[in-house]
């Protein structure tokens, strides 16, 4: 069953808005992901925080991290229209397999 | 680099007919992974394997069958297609497990009617 659930399913905004999306996971991890699929591709790795991390960066993405919460945020800062897509976070439980949740569909409106 | 291929990108079924995708790699990697992708339900866990000559059972391998005969191919088997299995397949792979990011495919879209 799924273990990330992403909130909101569907987010739009203006370019150069920041977006935020949030995920809620159910067990412990030892990594949480985010993930980027545009429209009839694949899914593309964003970044990648581990459990024992609270926050992380990339270019213009912010990723947080709360394990007493069982949460994690990815924060997209100046949106583009380059930006939209679905953004999917996967949760690594110790296992072989990574579980992705629903997504967040991202509309950024030039 | 290819990275992760998937044929075909397309095909549609009748029920009841076989077919296998075949997903392939070049980047050496030891596990590999078949989702299924459908509106409003994400990613599910199909089949995965860790090695060549393993698989492993995922969330939903019910109606699929997998080989991994060698390393850098990874097939999906339906033996009798139905409806239900109209879906989005995306295959993954990663060098090992929890070392991070998975490297997808760009999708096989079937169609079972």
């Amino acid at each position: 069953s799924q273990q990330g659930e992403e909130d909101p399913q569907a987010l739009s905004i203006q370019e150069g808005e920041n977006a935020t999306m949030n995920c809620s996971y159910k067990t412990s991890i030892n990594n949480l992901q985010w993930y980027r699929q545009n429209s009839g591709r694949g899914l593309v790795h964003l970044i990648l925080i581990r459990s024992n991390e609270r926050e992380k960066h990339s270019g213009r993405l912010r990723v947080t991290l709360d394990t007493s919460k069982k949460s994690s945020s990815l924060l997209i800062t100046a949106s583009r229209a380059a930006d939209t897509a679905s953004y999917f976070c996967a949760t690594d439980e110790g296992y072989s397999t990574l579980t992705f949740g629903k997504g967040t569909m991202l509309l950024v409106s030039p | 680099n290819a990275g992760v291929t998937q044929t075909p990108k397309f095909r549609v079924l009748k029920t009841g007919q076989s077919m296998t995708l075949l997903c392939a790699q070049d980047m050496n990697h030891e596990y590999m992974y078949w989702y299924r992708q459908d509106p409003g339900m994400g990613l599910r866990l199909i089949h995965y394997s860790v090695g060549e000559g393993t698989t492993a059972k995922g969330e939903v391998p019910d109606g699929y069958n997998v080989s991994r005969l060698k390393k850098q191919n990874f097939l999906l088997g339906l033996e009798s297609a139905a409806p239900s299995q109209t879906s989005v397949y995306f295959c993954a792979s990663n060098l090992f497990a929890n070392t991070g990011e998975l490297f997808f495919g760009e999708g096989s879209r079937l169609t079972v009617l």
